[in-house]
């Protein structure tokens, strides 16, 4: 079965500094890999999708993600972080293709705090 | 952009009563799922519908809950006789394909058993 870790539950950087948010998978088959952003009292909503085209992927707000097979990774970046990007953002795998579950299993979640 | 919608936004109950979780597909998809998130843990899945019947469901979806489209838009979860341990946000979400492109999460409902 596929599952997914997100390490850290609680990331916290300066305005301005990088974001970094990790996110591995286990997958025994190609997965489309997910990253959904959660503002308090909202829903989930997509920031950027791998379905196996580009392994780097643009999203919205400026994050991006790299898939890597080899590492099993698909970690969230931004080059500048901004108050409005405090969240928390979750990484899902979904198994594509055959008879396999075309549902999303979510990782923990990590909330980003982000300091003036 | 086009929108999941759920409602209500809110809902408390007492405990043993029915509840029924509404949620309005984006038109043209195909695909709806039913998530929940207990406050302070990872959102779950629930259950996924086809073609108007249940394609997967979780360990979680077990006798008490139901869902069933009444009338070809709205999208509904029943639970039976709530339980304490209910109570979270339930998230409904549609997807035009089996979701490679991406699913659509309403804004959620926030379920309190009392």
């Amino acid at each position: 079965a596929q599952s997914v870790t997100q390490l850290g539950s609680h990331v916290s950087v300066s305005e301005g500094a990088l974001v970094l948010l990790r996110c591995n998978y286990s997958s025994s088959v190609p997965p489309y890999l997910f990253w959904y952003v959660q503002y308090p009292n909202q829903g989930l909503q997509l920031l950027l999708k791998y379905t196996s085209a580009a392994t780097l992927v643009k999203g919205i707000n400026g994050f991006e993600a790299e898939f890597k097979k080899s590492e099993t990774s698909f970690h969230l970046t931004k080059p500048s972080a901004h108050m409005s990007d405090a969240a928390e953002y979750f990484c899902a795998v979904r198994v594509s293709g055959g008879n396999a579950g075309n549902m999303l299993t979510f990782g923990g979640g990590t909330r980003l705090m982000v300091k003036p | 952009e086009p929108e999941v919608t759920q409602t209500p936004s809110h809902q408390v109950t007492q405990m043993g009563q029915e509840v029924i979780l509404r949620c309005v597909p984006i038109s043209n998809h195909l695909y709806f799922y039913w998530y929940r998130q207990i406050l302070g843990q990872k959102v779950e899945f629930l259950v996924s519908f086809y073609n108007n019947e249940i394609s997967e469901k979780s360990e979680i979806f077990d006798d008490q809950f139901s869902v069933e489209r009444p009338d070809g838009s709205n999208f509904t979860l029943k639970i039976r006789s709530t339980k304490l341990e209910d109570s979270a946000m339930y998230f409904c979400a549609t997807a035009g394909d089996r979701g490679g492109y991406g699913y659509t999460f309403g804004s959620g409902t926030r379920l309190t058993v009392v």
